[in-house]
């Protein structure tokens, strides 16, 4: 399968554990993105990263939430101290070069984080 | 503000009817994309298509068809002679300079295809 990979496809934690959710890019992709779906609502853009760089997290929680995408191995969204709020679908996606407008992203099968 | 508006929230038909999936989209920039995504009940996103705002063409794939308007600032999705397997949310997304690297999503539209 050469496609986005994302797991767990499932997370289950309890208030103020920690919920690492992680991705691996399309082969040959180097761009990752992270996004976020809250019932019933599209997807909001969390954060862009190179390897070993974020380039943009605008879109990231001032507190709590951190991303890499280190040199070897997959990006890895990092979610402390959870709360029932951070319960949603967390999208990876990867494109292949620039980040550019014109870029395709695309998706893996989402991880589905439950607080409980 | 919302950037991208699917005004329908859920649709309903019978199989073999031919829907139409609005989505209107609003940018300041003149150089922009546009993307339509799928998400079936098993819960992944899969891209269908991508259009930059230089082609107004339409563009049509088999049972998919897609209308593009910059006077209206619309690019409509439609779906030909529907099957059960098209039952998914499909998302309208905008790529413009002036949101960085994000893709701005409209909140779906929830297509059930009934047999």
């Amino acid at each position: 399968n050469a496609g986005v990979m994302q797991n767990p496809r499932h997370l289950v934690r309890r208030r103020g554990q920690e919920a690492r959710l992680r991705c691996s890019p399309m082969k040959g992709h180097s761009h990752v993105y992270w996004y976020r779906q809250l019932p019933e609502e599209g997807l909001k853009f969390m954060v862009y990263l190179q390897k070993e760089n974020i380039i943009d997290e605008s879109g990231m929680p001032k507190e709590r939430f951190s991303a890499e995408f280190p040199k070897e191995g997959p990006s890895i969204l990092r979610i402390q101290q959870v709360v029932r709020g951070d319960s949603a679908a967390y999208f990876c996606a990867s494109s292949q070069t620039s980040g550019g407008l014109e870029e395709t992203q695309y998706f893996g099968p989402g991880t589905r984080l439950l607080v409980l | 503000a919302q950037k991208v508006t699917q005004a329908q929230t859920e649709i309903s038909v019978v199989e073999k009817e031919d829907v139409t999936l609005d989505c209107v989209y609003e940018t300041r920039d003149t150089t922009y994309y546009l993307f339509w995504y799928k998400q079936p009940p098993s819960g992944e996103l899969v891209f269908l298509i991508r259009r930059n705002s230089f082609d107004e063409q339409n563009e049509i794939s088999g049972r998919y068809s897609w209308n593009f308007q910059k006077s209206t600032s619309s690019f409509n999705f439609t779906i030909t002679a529907s099957q059960v397997v098209d039952s998914a949310v499909y998302f309208c997304a905008l790529s413009e300079m002036y949101s960085g690297y994000a893709l701005n999503f409209g909140k779906g539209t929830s297509l059930l295809v009934t047999p």
